[in-house]
């Protein structure tokens, strides 16, 4: 049972435009979500996180938005650099700290 | 600071053999947890361990079990390796309790069995 779910496996855009990453979850009791950046050969990278008290989190070029009744997550990128192309990780966690992550979408940036 | 750090960075085993891991959290972290990473499968969750404590078990078979000694290092130890097990073995660390849940990675084990 996929709790939560990245049904993109990859997505490409074009530099300089907005790069929107998309997250859904069944687990009503998630309270904090997050994003990670994974490079090849290395661990993920923390991008930005939001409590579910918030509906937006906005850090430089990264913005996270949360629809609680729609129980969907989104990250905004913009603009897009070539230093984006990476796979990207939706997180969340339960009451019981635990962290459940996505299977992950791969961003390319294109030229 | 020095970052969550791993060894071996590469291991080769065969069917049958059993494999431990290595995790060096960040200094301070006290929380370790472990993520096994195969293609298709995004991170899944391995245990987590807190001042020497399972506090958190994925649902993984019991040839998979953790520890985690007194300065917070933690070790993984997989038994009766399955050819199903290579992957790329993830620790991370966090700073527990100050309300952040945010996770420091390393940079992985790459396990293959044979």
């Amino acid at each position: 049972d996929q709790q939560v779910k990245q049904n993109s496996p990859s997505l490409s855009v074009q530099e300089g435009r907005i790069s929107i990453l998309n997250c859904d979850y069944t687990n009503s009791m998630f309270d904090y979500f997050l994003w990670y950046k994974k490079y090849p050969a290395e661990g993920p990278t923390f991008l930005i996180s939001i409590s579910s008290i918030k509906d937006k989190n906005e850090d430089g070029r990264f913005t996270v938005f949360l629809n609680k009744s729609a129980k969907h997550l989104s990250l905004h990128i913009v603009p897009s650099q070539p230093g984006d192309s990476a796979v990207y990780f939706c997180a969340a966690k339960n009451r019981d700290d635990k962290i459940i992550f996505g299977k992950g979408t791969r961003l390319h940036i294109l030229p | 600071k020095a970052g969550v750090t791993q060894t071996p960075r590469y291991l080769i085993k065969t069917r049958g053999q059993q494999v431990t891991l290595s995790c060096s959290p960040i200094s301070g972290h006290r929380s370790v947890s472990w993520y096994q990473q195969t293609p298709g499968q995004g991170l899944q969750f391995l245990f987590e361990y807190f001042s020497e404590t399972q506090r958190n078990k994925g649902n993984f078979p019991g040839r998979f079990s953790g520890r985690q000694f007194s300065n917070s290092r933690s070790e993984m130890n997989v038994s009766t390796l399955e050819l199903g097990d290579s992957a790329l073995y993830l620790c991370a660390s966090s700073p527990t309790g100050t309300g952040f849940y945010e996770q420091y990675f390393g940079p992985g084990t790459r396990l293959t069995v044979t």
